[in-house]
């Protein structure tokens, strides 16, 4: 079946860019995701890529896409405290329910 | 952006007692919702899909007599909860889905704790 694999830790200082990996199975993903997890609440969406895409950039945030080696990254310039969280990547085939599959999750530990 | 509200955002109860959880999209109308749970230090784990109209689709091992879901309009959705026993003490989200193409948007999650 699918699988989505994340590395569980990562430890940046603060003003530092931090690059959170991820690597899927399922080669007909349609988009990609990464989701922000604060203690004790929901998920919140950060961005998002559709397949034929190989990078989006929004503010801080970029996102690579490697299709050919079913490999997505999150590259968070200059970190903050606040970006102190667990990040979930997650793929579906899109379509009409764009069911989920997510990733393990990286918590992300910014050091001041 | 699209906001879903999930009501109410922690319970705490006696076991034997049923427990009703609410999911709004508030500025979108939801085509399918999720109904998720997740245990401590885990990723999110998919219980039940849940289309307006239409009876839930539930994910293996998911007991669709605990876990009741309804859907009756486009913008909320119900998780219920029955007869909730300390093992089904979890944080549990929601997430709604406006159609094709569209990203799912979460809820905050309700924390339940049975007693």
């Amino acid at each position: 079946g699918e699988d989505v694999e994340q590395s569980l830790f990562l430890s940046v200082r603060e003003g530092d860019s931090s690059v959170i990996n991820c690597t899927y199975t399922d080669s007909s993903s349609t988009y990609l995701y990464w989701y922000k997890q604060e203690p004790g609440a929901g998920l919140q969406l950060l961005t998002y890529i559709f397949s034929n895409m190989d990078m989006k950039q929004d503010q801080r945030l970029t996102v690579l896409l490697n299709k050919k080696d079913k490999h997505l990254s999150l590259r968070i310039a200059d970190t903050q405290t606040g970006d102190s969280a667990i990040y979930f990547c997650a793929e579906s085939g899109g379509g009409a329910t764009n069911k989920l599959i997510f990733g393990t999750g990286t918590l992300l530990a910014v050091q001041p | 952006g699209a906001v879903v509200s999930q009501h109410p955002s922690r319970v705490i109860c006696k076991s034997g007692t049923s427990v009703k959880i609410e999911c709004r999209s508030l500025d979108f109308q939801a085509t399918t919702m999720f109904w998720y749970r997740q245990f401590p230090k885990q990723s999110l784990m998919l219980m039940a899909t849940s289309n307006e109209g239409s009876k839930a689709t539930y994910e293996q091992g998911v007991e669709k007599d605990k876990f009741l879901i309804n859907h009756a309009s486009l913008t909320l959705s119900t998780l219920t909860v029955t007869s909730a026993h300390p093992e089904d003490s979890s944080f549990y989200i929601c997430s709604a889905y406006g159609g094709y193409n569209q990203p799912q948007h979460f809820g905050d999650g309700t924390r339940l704790s049975i007693l």
